[in-house]
């Protein structure tokens, strides 16, 4: 069966520092990736996503991941942090062989301090 | 274009009684997914519609929930009865592709608390 595994419920850094969320999945065929953040009374939102191609992935808001399959990793990095990225960060993954049930991690909270 | 709608945004009913929530997709999803998540623990996935139809119902927890989607446009869950170990956000999320590498379009969710 797949999961996903996030490391660490909250997460603290100072404005301006570097952000780094954390994302193992196990799955015995390759995944498809995706990073959703949701905001205080919002939905989720997709920050990124990885299918196939190029393992470096942009994505809005500055946000990038790279996919380790060495690793079974999807870390989730922004150079610099703004105030505004505080939220809740979501992992998740999904197999070609079904038809996009997404399995979630657990969720990250991201607080960013002044 | 609006986005993934939900009513309502949140319903407080005690445990026995019935409540139904309501996802309104984006307009041409075909696509319709229902998770939930549980106070403290990960988003799980309830079921999935292609237009009006179940496609994947492995997730509903059990027989006191109904999913519908009549005409392949809106979608309710309803829960009857109510337990206690319901309460949680229930999202609804929307895609126009079917493969597993489509982006879902997430709902704000509905808050629902069984006392």
């Amino acid at each position: 069966a797949q999961s996903v595994t996030q490391l660490g419920s909250h997460v603290s850094v100072s404005e301006g520092a570097l952000v780094l969320l954390r994302c193992n999945y196990s799955s015995s065929v390759p995944p498809y990736l995706f990073w959703y953040v949701q905001y205080p009374n919002q939905g989720l939102q997709l920050l990124l996503k990885y299918t196939t191609g190029a393992t470096l992935v942009k994505g809005i808001n500055g946000f990038e991941a790279e996919f380790k399959k060495s690793e079974t990793s999807f870390h989730l990095t922004k150079p610099s942090a703004h105030m505004s990225d505080a939220a809740e960060y979501f992992c998740a993954v999904s197999r070609s062989s079904n038809t996009g049930k997404l399995i979630f991690g657990q969720g990250t909270t991201l607080q960013v301090k002044p | 274009e609006a986005g993934v709608t939900q009513f309502p945004s949140h319903s407080v009913i005690e445990k026995g009684q019935t409540v139904t929530l309501r996802c309104d997709p984006i307009s041409g999803h075909d696509n319709l997914y229902w998770y939930r998540r549980v106070m403290g623990k990960e988003i799980k996935f309830l079921l999935h519609f292609v237009k009006e139809s179940k496609q994947d119902e492995s997730g509903m927890p059990n027989n006191r929930f109904l999913a519908e989607r009549t005409g392949g446009t809106y979608s309710t869950l309803k829960v009857q009865p109510a337990e206690l170990e319901d309460s949680g956000v229930y999202f609804c999320a929307s895609s126009q592709e079917v493969q597993a590498r489509g982006t879902q379009y997430f709902g704000p969710g509905t808050r629902l608390t069984v006392l």
